[in-house]
């Protein structure tokens, strides 16, 4: 079982939908929870990150974590063909840091 | 845009030859983490470095080594290299003092080893 479970898609949604995009991790030393939106042939953009259990909202994207039950989540309302690129979670405790495989979205218009 | 840049963007070297990275850090950040993203992985981490230290590293042999220069610019370095070692290799800069959940990374190289 790898450390950080992230369902790679692909995940094809109409422009406007609620996408919901999830991790489980198995580590329960994490304490930082980010997601990382990728285009391609780019390095990782940070969207957004939290710290141990609860909700963050940033615009259009809401980060949820439980710890309970090592689950993350991030929600992009009002989904937008540039949202378009690969969705990566990330957790980390110090600086030991471990990633998804990355889901990858399509916004179609 | 990050203010992390990379170089070279690309690079093509044959098994056994021996490469090096370069990075510069984002103004004001002293913290640098390597990675290395297979294709259709998440990045995997290499090593840190924090003032010029190494300050922690994952599971990659020996053979990947790295240095952090007084201004924060960063190398990492690979020798003997192999067909594995093709992947887009991203470092990523932090302010000092706090963990990796601050972190910003550069547009990575691609290399393809041969």
């Amino acid at each position: 079982q790898k450390e950080v479970e992230q369902d790679p898609g692909p995940l094809s949604v109409p422009e406007g939908a609620i996408v919901s995009l999830n991790c489980t991790y198995s580590n329960s030393a994490f304490q930082y929870f980010m997601w990382y939106r990728q285009y391609s042939r780019k390095g990782p953009e940070l969207l957004m990150y939290t710290y141990s259990s609860g909700n963050k909202e940033d615009g259009r994207f809401t980060a949820q974590v439980d710890k309970s039950s090592k689950y993350i989540s991030l929600f992009i309302r009002d989904s937008q063909p540039s949202d378009s690129a690969t969705y990566l979670c990330a957790m980390s405790e110090g600086n030991d840091m471990r990633f998804g495989a990355g889901t990858r979205l399509t916004v179609k218009p | 845009e990050t203010g992390v840049t990379q170089s070279p963007t690309h690079l093509i070297k044959t098994r056994g030859q021996q490469v090096t990275l370069r990075c510069s850090s984002q103004s004001g950040h002293n913290t640098v983490s390597w990675y290395q993203q297979a294709l259709g992985q998440g990045p995997q981490f290499i090593f840190q470095y924090y003032r010029e230290e190494e300050n922690g590293r994952g599971n990659f042999p020996p053979r990947f080594s790295g240095l952090q220069f007084p201004n924060y610019s960063s190398e990492l370095n690979v020798n003997a290299l192999e067909l594995d070692d093709s992947a887009l290799y991203l470092c990523a800069s932090s302010p000092g003092g706090v963990g990796q959940e601050t972190q910003y990374f550069g547009p990575g190289t691609r290399l393809l080893v041969l």
